[in-house]
């Protein structure tokens, strides 16, 4: 089946702007996460959701940083008024229980 | 929370020998340890993984052994062939559902 997708793959963003990237997870996971990977770094946790509910949103940055899964499938991660050290590969990945987590390609965002 | 640090950075070997990165946390909680395999500018693959129960497990070319004792696992890979050129990373996952990841390895093998 299908993996998971995100979009877009790549964003520009003057600094300043707000943005949002999209995440469809595969069909019938429950769980999905966001990530973020600076250059050269392993992925690190954003927030998670399980189905509908944001579950743990700890590892947001700031408030500029906000995310939605409102029918329990895609979700979208949002961030305001965006600063430069928030340029990064955002991560999106999906599990049907706990364990195994299946990532989408990411949204490479630049920051300019 | 948790910490995951892992070893080498980066690692080249010859087209059949063997290779093999190790991690180590700090959360004895911790209780499933997946790798991934990230080639540049694609998303991180799950490889192989494993959960406290077990000290070691095998796919083929590949196998992960793990000491809950001394909270380290590895991750090694035998006959390495090119194709097997990418950056892994390790990760912990304690009694939430996030993954802590180490800072990655990045492996060449040289044909």
């Amino acid at each position: 089946g299908a993996g998971v997708s995100q979009s877009p793959r790549y964003k520009v963003a003057k600094r300043g702007q707000d943005v949002a990237l999209r995440c469809d997870p595969i069909s019938g996971h429950v769980s999905l996460f966001w990530y973020q990977q600076a250059l050269g770094q392993g992925p690190e946790f954003l927030t998670y959701f399980q189905n509908e509910a944001q579950l743990d949103k700890s590892g947001l940055p700031s408030d500029r940083f906000f995310a939605e899964r409102p029918e329990g499938s895609v979700s979208t991660l949002k961030i305001q008024r965006t600063q430069q050290e928030d340029s990064a590969v955002y991560l999106c990945a999906s599990s049907f229980n706990r364990f195994e987590q299946y990532f989408g390609p990411g949204t490479r965002l630049t920051v300019t | 929370g948790e910490n995951v640090e892992q070893h080498p950075s980066t690692l080249s070997v010859q087209e059949g020998d063997s290779a093999v990165i190790k991690c180590t946390y700090s959360d004895s909680a911790s209780n499933y340890f997946p790798w991934y395999k990230q080639e540049l500018g694609k998303r991180p693959q799950l490889i192989i993984d494993i959960r406290s129960n077990v000290g070691e497990k095998k796919d083929q070319r590949i196998a992960v052994t793990l000491n809950k004792t001394a909270k380290h696992f590895s991750l090694h890979i035998t006959e390495t062939q090119p194709e097997d050129s990418a950056v892994y990373f390790c990760a912990a996952q304690p009694t939430g559902n996030q993954f802590y990841f180490g800072t990655g390895t990045s492996l060449t093998v040289i044909p």
